[in-house]
């Protein structure tokens, strides 16, 4: 694989079940984001990690755990699924170096009900 | 307080120009990122200033004035293919994007 790979691409979840989108990149950034998006906002930041073995909380993180065992993976779980948590999720990494573009992955579809 | 304005949708010709405004307020600046996001897809990098003045690539150019906390994102000889969300986002100083909620591009022939 080349870039950033998410899984699953779509779900549908019971309200109260636990779920983890699955974020894997190749390109050895240091830094990997979560985002979800919703019909008429921007993005939302979740959840970050600056590197391996670190993670910080974003704009919306309530409900939402991340871990980052290592630089490739950036695990998203949901522990107690809700219908507002309804959305489009990105994962994406970076470098930060130069001007630090972020390269996303094709985005996780999770619908509650 | 943060917030970055873009409009909700425009439309334009194919073949035209169409300019996509972008106005921010945020903690800090460290410089201004335009996304492309067909739709069903993830965004993809377009554009990046950090400086004042006018970037260009090919077809499309990105403009930024720090002081009036305005860029703007220039698509010229519009085609089909270029009809699509295009996000504003900004870089604060601790390296946080905060985004606009894009402007949706509707090209007609």
């Amino acid at each position: 694989i080349a870039g950033i790979t998410q899984a699953p691409t779509s779900q549908i979840l019971a309200a109260g079940r636990r779920m983890t989108l699955r974020c894997t990149q190749d390109m050895r950034h240091n830094a990997m984001y979560w985002y979800r998006q919703d019909l008429g906002l921007g993005l939302r930041l979740i959840h970050y990690s600056n590197t391996a073995g670190t993670t910080g909380k974003g704009e919306v993180p309530d409900g939402y755990s991340v871990s980052r065992a290592n630089t490739d993976d950036f695990p998203l779980t949901l522990a107690s699924a809700v219908p507002s948590q309804t959305s489009v999720y990105f994962c994406a990494s970076s470098d930060r170096g130069d001007t630090g573009e972020l390269f996303f992955g094709e985005g996780s579809r999770l619908t509650v009900l | 307080g943060q917030n970055i304005d873009q409009p909700t949708e425009m439309t334009a010709t194919e073949g035209a120009i169409v300019q996509i405004n972008c106005t921010y307020q945020t903690s800090g600046f460290n410089g201004l990122f335009w996304y492309q996001q067909h739709a069903g897809e993830a965004p993809t990098f377009l554009s990046y200033n950090v400086l004042d003045g006018l970037e260009e690539k090919g077809r499309f150019s990105s403009f930024l004035s720090r002081s009036k906390g305005y860029s703007y994102l220039l698509l010229k000889e519009l085609q089909m293919k270029d009809s699509a969300s295009y996000l504003c986002a900004v870089r604060e100083s601790n390296y946080q994007l905060i985004w606009g909620a894009g402007t949706k591009l509707i090209i007609k022939p």
